[in-house]
């Protein structure tokens, strides 16, 4: 079964430094995402793309954050100072079509654990 | 009040039991939900999509209520492999997932 994969499995970062985590969506998805889940709390969401660009965004998704697409197959999210409250695991998840197409539903990725030192 | 709402639990059941969770969201607008279940620090995996007229799959049960604004799901015959948390998920527009805060589930031999 195709899946959504995430590297790296766990990033330790000194607060302040800029952070990027990888994701490969689902190869024939087009509609992707990024959650976080702060240990012990709700999972997040905070940011959709399609077509190159952002659809949607949460509060969460500030001026700190960005996503990239850089080449067919990789989607990126940038953390680019980042902050103790930044420690969290952060999901990427992809789907084939927008939730108004037959249900689709998100895939997720396992997640990569940041810690912020 | 917030996007969706779960009862945390936990929930503990022997195997063998039935047991159901319940989750309410707060805007009527809302259009699609679903049932993932997330096991300890791993992603949320589908566990199945709740259609208007119900659905089933297997051990598993799921209900929509739009009048009421909740949905449920019902696991009969709980193995241990059931324990989880289960995240009730729900979409309002465009494609941001709500995700409720979760209901954990063990099931004691």
């Amino acid at each position: 079964e195709p899946e959504v994969t995430q590297t790296p499995s766990h990033q330790v970062t000194q607060m302040g430094q800029e952070v990027i985590l990888r994701c490969v969506p689902i190869s024939n998805h087009l509609y992707f995402y990024w959650y976080r889940q702060i240990l012990g709390q709700k999972v997040e969401f905070l940011v959709s793309f399609y077509n190159n660009e952002i659809s949607e965004k949460s509060e969460i998704f500030d001026d700190q954050f960005s996503v990239e697409r850089p080449d067919g197959s990789n989607f990126t999210l940038k953390i680019r100072s980042t902050k103790l409250e930044d420690s969290a695991m952060y999901f990427c998840a992809s789907s084939e079509a927008p939730w108004g197409t037959g249900n689709q539903p998100q895939h997720f990725g396992d997640g990569t654990r940041l810690s912020i030192l | 009040r917030k996007e969706v709402e779960q009862d945390p639990g936990p929930f503990n059941v022997p195997e063998g039991a039935t047991v159901a969770f319940n989750c309410t969201y707060s805007n009527s607008a809302s259009q699609s939900f679903f049932w993932y279940r997330q096991d300890c620090r791993k992603e949320p995996k589908l566990l199945m999509s709740v259609y208007s007229s119900g659905n089933e799959d297997g051990r598993f049960t799921a209900q929509l209520n739009r009048a009421s604004q909740y949905i449920s799901l019902l696991i009969r015959d709980s193995k241990l492999s059931d324990s989880a948390t289960y995240l009730c998920v729900v979409i309002r527009t465009g494609n941001q997932f709500y995700f409720g805060t979760g209901t954990s589930l063990t099931v004691i031999p």
